[in-house]
């Protein structure tokens, strides 16, 4: 089966514009996460989705970014007006929803995003 | 709040080397430890897990034992391979809710042979 997929794997922007990423999970996994990986850093959680459950919004870093996932499948992270700051790797994961201790995440390859 | 530390790199060994790759926490209460592994022109992997203190979580000879006393999950092999060349990640979990991971920087191993 195939693994969780993300588009495009590249995107250079002008500072200012707004860009959409995509993410495609595992076919059957109910929970999605969004997580962002900047030069020298780790990766930081941006949002999560579990089924038909309001997503947990807490790691956005400013009201500029926002995600939303239909039909409880393919997601999309829309960055607007971007800034040169929000340069990084966005990676996508999936899993089966399960209790924290015992659920694996599996990652996408990330989309890397320059803002010019 | 939570955070992970490792060690920085790169780390350049030599093939059939020992390696350690350090990770210490800071979190409360009883977290979940996790080693993931990137290489090159991958996703993330789990490499290994542990979920309580004094468990060890292995996999293609890694191996990391959770120490809740000294607050580390330091990740070893004995004997590593030029294939095992990839960035290799520490990360938490507090087991509230769901799983939400917390990564520490990643360390980059090279080896050659």
């Amino acid at each position: 089966g195939a693994g969780v997929s993300q588009s495009p794997s590249n995107k250079v922007t002008e500072k200012g514009k707004d860009v959409e990423l995509r993410c495609d999970p595992i076919s059957g996994h109910t929970a999605l996460y969004w997580y962002r990986q900047s030069l020298g850093q780790g990766l930081e959680f941006l949002i999560y989705f579990q089924g038909n459950s309001a997503p947990d919004k807490s790691g956005l870093p400013s009201d500029r970014f926002s995600a939303e996932r239909t039909g409880g499948s393919v997601s999309t992270l829309t960055i607007q007006r971007t800034q040169q700051e929000d340069s990084a790797v966005y990676l996508c994961a999936s899993s089966l929803g399960g209790l924290a201790g015992t659920d694996t995440q599996y990652f996408g390859p990330g989309t890397r995003l320059t803002v010019l | 709040g939570d955070s992970v530390t490792q060690m920085e790199g790169p780390v350049t060994l030599s093939e059939e080397a020992f390696l350690t790759i350090n990770c210490t926490y800071t979190a409360t209460g009883y977290p979940s430890l996790f080693w993931y592994v990137q290489y090159p022109g991958e996703g993330l992997q789990l490499l290994l897990k542990a979920t309580k203190a004094d468990d060890k979580g292995s996999n293609k000879g890694f191996e990391a034992t959770y120490r809740k006393e000294t607050t580390s999950f330091h990740l070893e092999k004995g004997s590593v391979q030029v294939s095992d060349s990839a960035v290799y990640f520490c990360a938490l979990d507090r087991n509230t809710g769901f799983q939400k991971l917390v990564f520490g920087t990643g360390t980059r191993l090279l080896v050659s042979p």
